[in-house]
């Protein structure tokens, strides 16, 4: 059983390009959270996701990000209009239900680096 | 203030030194995560806890929930253990993850 994964791991935009990293959550997993880590800076939740629902968005910052869980394929994170800001690691988590005492299954991240 | 506290920042042990970190949390949680990063950045999760106390090898999780306070103890500790330990917490129905700044271990030999 694949863990979670996600691509790509390294990912370099030029300001004012788009970036879109995935995520294919474990099998069976239909819950998938997105987390941002910032250079020096601890974890921060952006947004929860089932399939075709976005359910809780608290933690995305209004403006160039969105984020989709279609039925088919990927979960993706997007991000328009790259800044230097948004120079991170991206995490995103998967699991089987919705229940706040389950334990989530991290992917390796994507690091992205905007020049 | 940060919902979820975590002490010491930094943390440096000889191999063999039994090793504890703290967490304090303000918030009503449903479960009380701690988390592994490894220098590489890979995440991965050691123990959820709603109350009471777990054991997996060296690595030993407690909770009081009445004092708002976890800790995370790695017996006989070894340089492999070198990582940053994080403490997150999961309140009410939500299952989105807060988390503390983290703890940053080094095992020397």
């Amino acid at each position: 059983n694949a863990g979670v994964m996600q691509n790509p791991r390294h990912l370099v935009r030029r300001r004012g390009q788009e970036a879109r990293l995935r995520c294919s959550p474990m099998k069976g997993h239909s819950h998938v959270y997105w987390y941002r880590q910032l250079p020096e800076e601890g974890l921060k939740f952006m947004v929860y996701l089932q399939k075709e629902n976005i359910i809780d968005e608290s933690g995305m910052p209004k403006e160039r990000f969105s984020a989709e869980f279609p039925k088919e394929g990927p979960s993706i994170l997007r991000i328009q209009q790259v800044v230097r800001g948004d120079s991170a690691a991206y995490f995103c988590a998967s699991s089987p239900v919705n229940r706040a005492t389950d334990t989530q299954y991290f992917g390796p991240g994507t690091r992205l680096t905007v020049l | 203030k940060n919902e979820v506290e975590q002490s010491p920042q930094n943390l440096t042990a000889q191999e063999g030194e039994f090793i504890t970190i703290n967490c304090s949390y303000s918030v009503g949680i449903s479960a009380l995560h701690w988390l592994q990063q490894h220098p590489g950045g890979g995440i991965v999760s050691l123990f959820m806890l709603s109350s009471g106390k777990k054991k997996h090898g060296r690595l030993i999780a407690t909770i009081n929930i009445q004092e708002k306070h976890s800790s995370l103890h790695i017996t006989a500790s070894h340089p492999r253990d070198s990582a940053v330990y994080i403490c997150a917490v999961t309140g009410g129905t939500a299952s989105k993850l807060t988390f503390g700044t983290g703890t940053r271990l080094q095992v020397t030999l």
